[in-house]
């Protein structure tokens, strides 16, 4: 079964701050891929990275980077030097070939960031 | 290059009563997904049509319903409305690429309220 966790509920940091968003997942195929989304206020799920399970190349965009680790299932998201506007709820998700094109997602990670 | 849209914004609702929600794809997209979020958690995979058809099917009741129409649009219809059927309801588009899972790109939801 597809199962993704997001064991950090809330977190709070000082602008500029490092922070550090968890993600483990669960799957049984060989072949998936990893997603992490930003949701603001407003609504809208705003996607920022997507990366494949063949693929372990960790990826830097600006204050972003992912780190993934398939010996640990994790797929883990910093903002570096946080700024009030990165405050959001952020999302993890999973798809494989058995699930087709359906995303699991995880609860959600609410960063809040202070100025 | 207009993102995904959907309509209406807000709709309140009685208990029994029925509701359709529209949704327009992103440009050059052909697929569209339906996903329910509950305050507090991650989106939950409705289902996803493609050629006009139900391609697949998350754990949720013939009371949701759908429909795809020839220029990609879709429609999300819910019977007999419950309480908990209070909720953001979140459209999604991509492409196919055969058995490869695309990235999906979200609209920014209808928030439903049930009475």
């Amino acid at each position: 079964a597809q199962k993704v966790t997001q064991a950090q509920t809330e977190i709070s940091v000082v602008e500029k701050e490092d922070v550090t968003l968890d993600c483990v997942y669960e799957t049984r195929d060989t072949t998936y891929y990893l997603f992490w989304y930003k949701q603001p206020p407003s609504g809208e799920l705003v996607f920022l990275i997507r990366r494949n399970s063949f693929d372990e190349q960790n990826e830097i965009s600006g204050r972003y980077s992912w780190n993934f680790q398939k010996s640990t299932s994790s797929f883990n998201f910093t903002i570096t030097a946080s700024q009030v506007v990165d405050s959001a709820v952020y999302f993890c998700a999973l798809s494989d070939r058995n699930t087709g094109n359906q995303f699991y997602f995880g609860t959600g990670t609410s960063l809040t960031v202070i100025p | 290059d207009a993102g995904v849209t959907q309509s209406p914004t807000h709709l309140i609702k009685t208990r029994g009563q029925q509701v359709t929600l529209r949704c327009s794809p992103k440009s050059g997209h052909d697929t569209v997904s339906w996903y329910q979020q509950a305050l507090g958690q991650g989106p939950q995979f409705i289902f996803q049509y493609y050629e006009e058809e139900e391609r697949q099917r998350g754990n949720f009741p013939d009371r949701f319903s759908g429909h795809q129409f020839p220029n990609y649009s879709s429609e999300l219809n819910v019977n007999a409305l419950l309480l908990g059927d209070s909720a953001l309801y979140l459209c999604a588009s991509s492409t196919l690429r055969g058995s490869s899972t695309d990235t999906q790109y979200f609209g920014p939801g209808t928030r439903l309220t049930v009475l």
